[in-house]
């Protein structure tokens, strides 16, 4: 799978918009891009994927780039709730059984 | 809906016991695998099945067997526990393999030390 680079953390106020950005300029034309986060100690939950458009889901929002290369998870307003570990992922086409490759993710962290 | 269940959820064992690590899902799903995590490390894939019958080794497959006896099960086993396999370990299912817009479903995990 292609790498992805992503902050160590992130700090953000409770109840603002949090973005958590994400730059893989080694994409290939058909490489998903998937978000997952990781609640303290919780297995990791599946946030949002994407492929070109942006994405809308009750959990959050996914923007990406025009040209693909970087992508943006948006949490419209940010609770204690989402203080987590976020992962950006990329899954390349025709699938593979070789699961995701998590790298370390951005720590949020969210102030009350 | 009980999801992707992991027992047991902690352990500790002597360096050259063996044990099984229980993983179950109740979503008919056809992929399972196993993750461990190490602290402050992202999740390396140890095992995984694409369906009953059929597993296949992932990024740090030493000295872990797995087997996959029906689709609802995946157990893994550590023959001879070392102090290097102390980790937290996931298991994850998915419906198929062949789509790269699958999402996985992870359990709680197992926190296993080895003294």
């Amino acid at each position: 799978d292609a790498k992805t680079t992503q902050p160590n953390s992130m700090e953000s106020n409770e109840e603002e918009p949090v973005h958590l950005p994400c730059n893989h300029s080694t994409i290939s034309g058909t490489d998903y891009i998937h978000w997952y986060r990781q609640l303290p100690s919780q297995g990791p939950e599946y946030v949002i994927h994407g492929l070109t458009s942006n994405v809308n889901n009750r959990m959050a929002s996914l923007a990406i780039a025009e040209d693909r290369k970087s992508s943006t998870l948006i949490l419209h307003r940010a609770t204690l709730r989402d203080a987590a570990v976020y992962y950006c992922i990329l899954k390349e086409s025709g699938g593979g059984a070789d699961g995701l490759t998590f790298g370390k993710g951005t720590h949020l962290i969210i102030q009350p | 809906n009980a999801g992707v269940t992991q027992t047991p959820k902690f352990q500790v064992l002597k360096t050259g016991q063996s044990m099984t690590l229980q993983c179950a899902q109740d979503m008919n799903h056809e992929y399972m695998s196993w993750y461990r995590q190490d602290p402050g490390m992202g999740l390396r894939l140890i095992h995984y099945s694409v369906g009953a019958g059929i597993t296949d080794q992932g990024e740090v497959p030493n000295g872990y067997n797995v087997s996959r006896s029906t689709t609802e099960d995946f157990p893994l086993r550590l023959l001879s526990a070392a102090p290097s396999q102390t980790s937290v370990y996931f298991c994850a299912s998915s419906q198929v393999t062949t789509r790269n817009n699958e999402k996985l479903f992870f359990g709680s995990g197992t926190q296993l030390s080895v003294l």
